[in-house]
């Protein structure tokens, strides 16, 4: 059973500041890595997705990278805003029969303070 | 292009009812997964629909039941409702040709109370 682990729970940091939110998962046989963003009472906004055969991926500020051999991955966000504050989910996708179902981790609450 | 979208968006029930959340998936689509998310969790896989038919459950019980419609637009019922149902319910579709899937893309919930 596939087990995903968000660290830390929670980050605050002042503005400007370049951070990684870390992610690790139990069983390796995944199909991509996805992460998403979610505001307060709101649904989620993908951020990136790392297929299984790739290392990373990059989008504006967004960086996030695949180990899938120690089982992590990053979510690298460099120069940070007070509008990236936000709740960060990473969700691995088991593939195959399965590839509608992702199992995530808990979250990580980052706060950015002007 | 239209994305995801719920509704009701917002909705209280109380114990003992029944609830039907509708879905529809983003042009293009032909696959749709419902999830639940608890206040300060990961969201939990209920199911997914691949061509109207289950194709995948979660650790749910049997009073979760779904539909997926020709159009590939969907609905989550549930049955029975307890306290703890309470939670935002989360659909997202994605492209699944032969078992192989890219990106999923979510909806902005519906948040459902029970009392």
């Amino acid at each position: 059973k596939q087990e995903v682990t968000q660290i830390p729970a929670a980050l605050s940091v002042p503005e400007g500041e370049n951070l990684v939110l870390n992610c690790s998962f139990t069983d390796s046989a995944i199909y991509n890595l996805q992460w998403f963003r979610q505001d307060p009472g709101k649904g989620l906004t993908s951020l990136l997705l790392i297929q299984s055969s790739q290392r990373e991926q990059t989008s504006g500020r967004l960086n996030a990278s695949l180990d899938k051999s120690s089982g992590r991955s990053t979510l690298y966000i460099a120069a940070s805003q007070p509008g990236d504050s936000a709740t960060y989910l990473c969700a691995a996708n088991a593939g195959g029969t399965s590839y509608g179902k992702l199992t995530f981790g808990q979250g990580t609450i980052l706060t950015v303070h002007p | 292009e239209t994305g995801v979208t719920q509704s009701p968006t917002h909705l209280i029930k109380t114990r003992g009812q029944q609830v039907t959340l509708r879905c529809s998936s983003q042009s293009g689509h032909n696959t749709v997964s419902w999830y639940q998310q608890a206040l300060g969790q990961g969201p939990q896989f209920i199911f997914q629909y691949y061509r109207e038919e289950e194709n995948g459950r979660g650790n749910f019980p049997p009073r979760f039941s779904g539909l997926q419609f020709p159009n590939y637009s969907s609905e989550l019922n549930v049955n029975a409702l307890e306290l703890d149902d309470s939670a935002l319910y989360l659909c997202a579709s994605s492209s699944g040709v032969g078992g192989i899937t890219g990106e999923l893309f979510f909806g902005e919930g519906s948040r459902l109370t029970v009392l």
